[in-house]
């Protein structure tokens, strides 16, 4: 029951434009950074934005990364088969000296 | 090359204990925050442990008490002693590198499977 809620899934067809949800609270997302993780299936998380809408290097930039108050939000332009994957957020939980992440979404490339 | 490469997993019984490896290699382990993050067969992520570079510690109540991350920058390695395990702590545990304690997971192991059961 994590404290970072994410629909459970999101599709499109190559080229379209996804757009994942992210939403916390005060005293998570409201006053920490957030970061994005893909799983790509049968492999360990990657890093995909890191402190709300930065890209590590190879990232391409067709992924982004905002927030707004206590919510977060990852965009894919340009979608790709190869985007196909789960995608969460993250952020640390000062009250609970911990790190959440979210429920996680399923990225489906129809 | 960059790695983290995990050991010590497999089957143990409930209450039972084990002892997670994860050795790093190709980058100054002593310099980085580390931490523990599993996931359940089918399930999401749950960070469990993070250790900083001056040995500050933290834990997910799910395994306070229970759990106890180390390092051995020596031997550029990281621990994780499990005990009074559960069927809930089945999962894969990664550790992952973390840069400056700021949970920006940069770099990640393939894990490693914990299966609690009878």
């Amino acid at each position: 029951q994590s404290v970072l809620t994410q629909p459970p899934s999101a599709s499109g067809t190559p080229g379209q434009r996804v757009a994942i949800s992210c939403s916390g609270g005060s005293s998570n997302i409201g006053s920490e950074y957030v970061n994005w993780y893909q799983q790509l299936p049968g492999t360990a998380p990657k890093l995909l934005i890191y402190n709300n809408n930065e890209r590590p290097s190879g990232v391409p930039a067709r992924f982004s990364g905002s927030k707004s108050g206590t919510s977060a939000s990852l965009a894919i332009s340009g979608l790709q088969s190869e985007d196909e994957a789960d995608y969460y957020c993250a952020a640390w939980y000062d009250s609970l000296r911990a790190y959440v992440f979210g429920t996680g979404t399923k990225v489906t490339v129809l | 090359e960059v790695q983290l490469v995990e050991s010590g997993g497999g089957l143990a019984q409930p209450g039972g204990s084990l002892r997670l490896s994860c050795a790093a290699s190709g980058f100054s382990f002593s310099n980085y925050g580390m931490d523990w993050v599993r996931q359940a067969p089918g399930k999401g992520l749950e960070w469990v442990s993070y250790i900083g570079t001056s040995n500050d510690i933290y834990y997910a109540d799910s395994v306070k008490g229970r759990f106890t991350i180390s390092r051995d920058n020596a031997k550029n390695s990281l621990f994780l002693q499990m005990n009074s395990l559960r069927d809930g702590d089945t999962a894969v545990y990664y550790c992952a590198r973390d840069p400056q304690g700021s949970r920006d997971f940069d770099l990640w192991g393939r894990g490693t499977l914990v299966t609690v059961s009878s």
